[in-house]
């Protein structure tokens, strides 16, 4: 079983729509978790960290699943410039920053 | 944010030749650098740990011969690809931690090519 798994897409979505994904980890001690976005032929940037309790950044929510062990990634009032390769990411060993590890990405493409 | 910077952004060298890759925070002085790999349409895979004034940890399956690390300042750390073959042609990125902090910067990336 994959460590972190996502569903690649690609999700074509129309500009101004709704979109969710979501991604499953297999560490139930996993205590960190992340949303990065990935731009193609370019490096992951921090996009969100995802807490217990849900967080809210704009269009941005992230919601944590721990008794399922998913994460999950909302975008409202999608724009153009939201297509990109979302990374789910984990750090599986404990607190503070470790090594992580990323999901291979869902690829997401507004369309205008 | 913090910024981390990558040295050199892309380099294409023959096979059996060494590529050196620096990595370098910029503001802040990071004890602990991430070195990853990302083939093509693949995930990010963590290569090893670099740690400032003692050995990188590698994770499973990285060679620690063919894959140099030294962290030898707490704003620098370099990744040697010793005698180059095409497979290891990837895009190559560094990140690092802040003390304290929860997540790593991740610098600009550097694309190998081995011919």
């Amino acid at each position: 079983r994959k460590e972190v798994e996502q569903d690649p897409g690609p999700f074509n979505v129309p500009e101004g729509a709704t979109v969710a994904f979501n991604c499953t980890y297999s560490n139930s001690a996993s205590q960190s978790f992340f949303w990065y976005r990935q731009d193609c032929r370019k490096e992951p940037k921090l996009l969100m960290s995802v807490y217990s309790s849900g967080n809210e950044d704009g269009r941005f929510t992230a919601q944590l699943n721990r008794a399922s062990q998913y994460i999950s990634l909302l975008i409202r009032d999608s724009k153009l410039s939201d297509s990109a390769t979302y990374l789910c990411v984990v750090n599986m060993r404990g607190g503070g920053a470790d090594g992580l590890t990323f999901g291979k990405g869902t690829h997401l493409i507004i369309q205008p | 944010g913090a910024v981390v910077s990558q040295h050199p952004s892309r380099v294409i060298c023959k096979s059996g030749t060494s590529v050196k890759i620096e990595c370098r925070s910029l503001d802040f002085q990071a004890t602990t650098m991430f070195w990853y790999r990302q083939f093509p349409k693949q995930s990010l895979m963590l290569m090893a740990t670099s740690n400032e004034g003692s050995k990188a940890t590698y994770e499973q399956g990285v060679e620690k011969d063919k894959f140099l690390i030294n962290h030898a300042s707490l704003t620098l750390s370099t990744l040697t690809v010793t005698s180059a073959h095409p497979e290891d042609s990837s895009f190559y990125i560094c990140s690092a931690d802040i003390e304290g902090g929860e997540t790593q910067y991740f610098g600009p990336g550097t694309r190998l090519l081995v011919l």
